[in-house]
């Protein structure tokens, strides 16, 4: 699976859009990316994912880049529920029988203030 | 959607005292299962998966074990807890077939040893 590069940290005044970005300049073609995050104290929580169209659901957007090699996370009006640690993941599809194993990697911090 | 029931919450135990976990899931067949472990500011560190009753697969060695008698119940052991052992647990459910990789996580169980 492809590794992903984030920010260490990043901040956002309430009420604006929050935008994570993350590289991953190794991807492959049948490799998607994933979104989940963590807020304190509490089990990650899946976000959204894409292969390489733009997504959207009710919690964010995903853009991927035409070259598929990075891609940002949207949270267009971010409230201080959305401070957490988000982490991108780029995971390939996996055989029936076996089961898929997601590398969490440090993620990006990020703080929504008022 | 999935519910993940993880209990329970928070646990206190010496160390060589003995450690029962459970996870149970609703609304999904046939999951593959995973615990994970988090130590205190590190990330997720993947312990054990499953694919279906009675199959687990470790993928780091230590003195935990899991196992999982019926198709949504998962269980996290161990004969006598380590100092090491403290951190936070999770559970999470995933879908059998390979394809897009959609993990739900459960609330945690915080585990110090003392």
């Amino acid at each position: 699976d492809a590794k992903t590069t984030q920010p260490t940290s990043m901040d956002c005044a309430e009420g604006r859009a929050a935008n994570l970005p993350c590289n991953h300049s190794t991807i492959s073609g049948n490799e998607y990316v994933y979104w989940y995050r963590q807020i304190h104290s509490q089990g990650p929580q899946y976000i959204i994912h894409g292969l390489k169209n733009n997504e959207t659901n009710e919690m964010a957007s995903l853009i991927i880049t035409e070259d598929r090699k990075s891609s940002t996370l949207i949270l267009p009006h971010a409230t201080l529920r959305d401070t957490a640690v988000y982490y991108c993941i780029v995971k390939g599809p996996w055989d029936t029988g076996t089961a898929s194993k997601l590398t969490f990697g440090t993620g990006t911090r990020l703080q929504v203030t008022l | 959607s999935q519910t993940i029931h993880q209990w329970p919450a928070t646990l206190v135990q010496p160390v060589g005292s003995p450690l029962s976990l459970e996870c149970t899931v609703e609304g999904t067949s046939n999951p593959n299962l995973y615990w994970y472990r988090q130590a205190a500011g590190r990330g997720l560190q993947l312990l054990f998966y499953s694919v279906g009753i009675g199959q687990i697969s470790s993928e780091v060695p230590q003195n935990l074990s899991a196992s999982r008698p019926q198709d949504r119940q998962f269980i996290l052991s161990s004969k006598k807890l380590l100092l090491s052992d403290s951190g936070f647990y999770l559970c999470a459910s995933g879908p059998p077939r390979g394809g897009t990789d959609t993990q739900y996580f459960g609330p945690g169980t915080r585990l110090t040893v003392l």
